[in-house]
């Protein structure tokens, strides 16, 4: 089964615009950690914001948020003001235990 | 090294050849974690190492894919017999463990990994 579904294969975003990347989780374990990583066409990962399950409030770092609704097993990614340098592959991963699973990924394109 | 260090960088293959990948993880991070990257597809895990022993080997495709970590340093991923479908890249990640304040939250670092072709 599934357990870290991204529902956005490509996103596109002006300049400077906010944009919202869709991360829904299935999960029964009660300790879990969610993270966001970057992977632009150089194609290493970068590491945005994490998010604990046991967190009051939502994660944020710079302009990334995290948008998370525990409830619906949501955690998604809110980049703010967004840059050309913005335009890569955002995975969302959910930590269980020690083992890390991700997403398929959601490519995001700025335009100019 | 300051980072996860992989070679090689790009490894070209006979069908049918085994092939040896090397990762060389952040010094003190006992955890090590071998993923596979097809084309523009998500990251698959393959298997997990906590010091030297691997608790998750779930992740490997078949029994022509092992894995080692010796020394709870360096670890090689080693595929028998490649096939195309093999053709990938192989990223390798560490993280920090323990007990400490935050180590729950210690995201993964990732090498630039090895990018394997099959032909």
């Amino acid at each position: 089964a599934q357990k870290i579904t991204q529902t956005q294969p490509g996103m596109f975003v002006q300049e400077k615009e906010a944009v919202t990347l869709d991360c829904t989780y299935d999960t029964s374990d009660p300790s879990y950690g969610l993270f966001w990583y970057k992977q632009p066409s150089s194609g290493e990962m970068i590491f945005l914001i994490y998010q604990g399950s046991y967190d009051q409030q939502n994660a944020t770092e710079g302009r990334y948020s995290l948008n998370f609704q525990k409830a619906r097993k949501s955690a998604n990614l809110v980049i703010s003001a967004s840059q050309l340098g913005d335009s890569a592959m955002y995975f969302c991963a959910m930590k269980e235990g020690f083992k890390t699973i991700f997403g398929a990924g959601t490519r995001l394109f700025v335009k100019a | 090294g300051a980072g996860v260090s992989q070679s090689p960088s790009n490894k070209v293959t006979e069908k049918g050849k085994d092939v040896e990948l090397r990762c060389d993880p952040i010094s003190g991070h006992t955890a090590l974690y071998w993923y596979r990257q097809s084309l523009g597809q998500g990251l698959e895990f393959l298997i997990y190492f906590q010091g030297n022993s691997a608790p998750d080997k779930s992740g490997l495709p078949s029994d022509r894919f092992s894995a080692e970590r010796t020394g709870g340093s360096v670890s090689t991923l080693t595929i028998q017999r490649t096939q195309q479908e093999d053709s990938a890249v192989y990223l390798c990640a560490s993280r920090i463990t323990g007990t400490g304040i935050g180590i729950n939250n210690s995201p993964l670092h990732f090498g630039n990994g090895t990018r394997l072709t099959v032909t």
